[in-house]
């Protein structure tokens, strides 16, 4: 089955500082989106993005399929960003959604 | 973006009984839904695809009768923990896609099971 690799696994940032985020996959996916998890366990959608790059507020994202990466940048992060950020991908047949492992954010004031 | 509803949030139930999950998509109709298994500090994991009108499809090492999946309608499938034992314990998520299963998904809060 296909490989979804998140890195780093843990980050701890100043509060104001930027940090990227790297989710690798093994094979050709039909949907890539990107998660935050918050304390409460929700999981908040933030991009849905196969391909190319998208902007939400201090949030943006690109994904290159044919090189089967995507990125996740957070920019003046904010003590309300830390939690854990997941990838994940559909591939094939059937639609489920196989998720990396995930970074902890922790934000500090 | 479409609303998925899960009910209920939270649950602790005595060992050996059984607890039903309800995960309803409240603006849309969903064929398939899918749920989800996190344990504390991990990832999700899939634990099945629920098919409007016909059998659950169950992932490998997923215990089909200790997990009863019925997706009896286009906007209602349900996880049923039978006989339940602490390490069911976990934190269980549905998700459904407003249009094929490969667009976006959305999931519903999350149900905290804990047993006793």
């Amino acid at each position: 089955g296909i490989q979804v690799e998140q890195s780093p696994p843990d980050l701890i940032l100043q509060e104001g500082a930027n940090s990227t985020l790297r989710c690798n996959f093994s094979d050709s996916v039909n949907n890539l989106q990107w998660f935050h998890q918050n304390p409460w366990g929700q999981l908040i959608n933030l991009f849905y993005i196969p391909s190319g790059t998208k902007q939400n507020g201090r949030l943006s994202a690109t994904t290159v399929a044919t090189e089967r990466y995507s990125l996740l940048y957070i920019s003046s992060s904010q003590t309300t960003d830390s939690g854990v950020y997941f990838c994940a991908v559909t591939w094939g047949q059937g639609g489920k959604l196989i998720f990396g492992q995930g970074t902890e954010l922790s934000v500090k004031p | 973006g479409a609303v998925v509803s899960q009910h209920p949030s939270r649950v602790i139930c005595k060992s050996g009984t059984s607890v039903k999950i309800e995960c309803r998509s409240l603006d849309f109709q969903a064929t398939t839904m899918f749920w989800y298994r996190q344990f504390p500090k991990q990832s999700l994991m899939l634990m099945a695809t629920s098919n409007e009108g016909s059998k659950a499809t169950y992932e490998q090492g997923v215990e089909k009768d200790k997990f009863l999946i019925n997706h009896a309608s286009l906007t209602l499938s349900t996880l049923t923990v039978t006989s339940a034992h602490p390490e069911d314990s976990s934190f269980y998520i549905c998700s459904a896609s407003r249009m094929t299963v490969n667009t976006e998904a959305f999931f519903g809060q999350g149900t905290r099971l804990t047993v006793v």
